[in-house]
């Protein structure tokens, strides 16, 4: 089984800074099936990133994903006032399966 | 509007059943696979279960299965979750998503529906 850790847990940072979000699988994954979402509080999730670099429908430029093999890195250049939430990277794999990694939360400093 | 709108949850006795359901608008329902993702109280997401667009692929994660089934009805636009003999680390948020055609991400999510298991 195929395990996806974030890091850090936690990522304090001001509004304007850059902010950078790791998401490590403990064996490579398919960059194709490599998702992030963004999670408000009393929120759904909401889709950010598919296939590792794409941004979804109505995504601000702001959010960029890179990456491969088993590491993937969501960026947000310059972190708005509504950009302070939950992220969870997600990957499709065979079985098939979907699984979430535990979640990066950014907050303000 | 695309949209998803759960419901059915509440209270259930440990070894009870309880049907989740999911009505979806907005864009055609039987182009698309769908799934159940859960959330417990201040913990992150989990997977529980996928229907392909014409019911020929159905999984399940290994937590839930053999006890929950995932239907759907293409005619009525809407996803169901049967949950048979829940227990109480099932109490969650569950949500149900559109998943991406290509990416098989989940682009679109509902509001969610609570399940608490408890006697």
């Amino acid at each position: 089984e195929i395990v996806l850790t974030q890091s850090p847990g936690t990522l304090s940072l001001s509004p304007g800074e850059r902010a950078t979000l790791s998401c490590r699988a403990s064996q490579s994954v398919s960059s194709s099936y490599l998702a992030w979402y963004q999670q408000k509080p009393g929120q759904a999730p909401r889709l950010l990133i598919y296939g590792a670099s794409n941004r979804a429908t109505g995504i601000p430029d702001r959010f960029s994903g890179s990456g491969s093999g088993t590491d993937f890195t969501l960026t947000i250049s310059r972190l708005e006032p509504e950009d302070f939430a939950v992220y969870y990277c997600q990957r499709y794999g065979s079985s098939p399966t979907w699984t979430f990694g535990q979640g990066t939360k950014v907050e303000i400093k | 509007e695309v949209q998803l709108v759960e419901s059915g949850g509440g209270l259930v006795k440990p070894g009870g059943s309880l049907r989740l359901s999911c009505a979806a608008s907005g864009f055609t329902f039987s182009s698309y696979g769908m799934s159940w993702v859960r959330q417990a109280p201040g913990k992150g997401l989990e997977w529980v279960s996928f229907i392909s667009e014409s019911r020929t692929y159905i999984y399940y994660a290994d937590s839930v299965k053999g006890r929950f089934t995932i239907s759907r009805d293409n005619a009525k636009s809407s996803l169901y979750l049967q949950m048979n003999s829940p227990r109480a680390e099932d109490t969650a948020l569950y949500y149900c998503a559109r998943v991406h055609y290509r990416a098989y991400a989940f682009d679109i999510w509902g509001q969610g529906t609570m399940v608490t298991v408890s006697s």
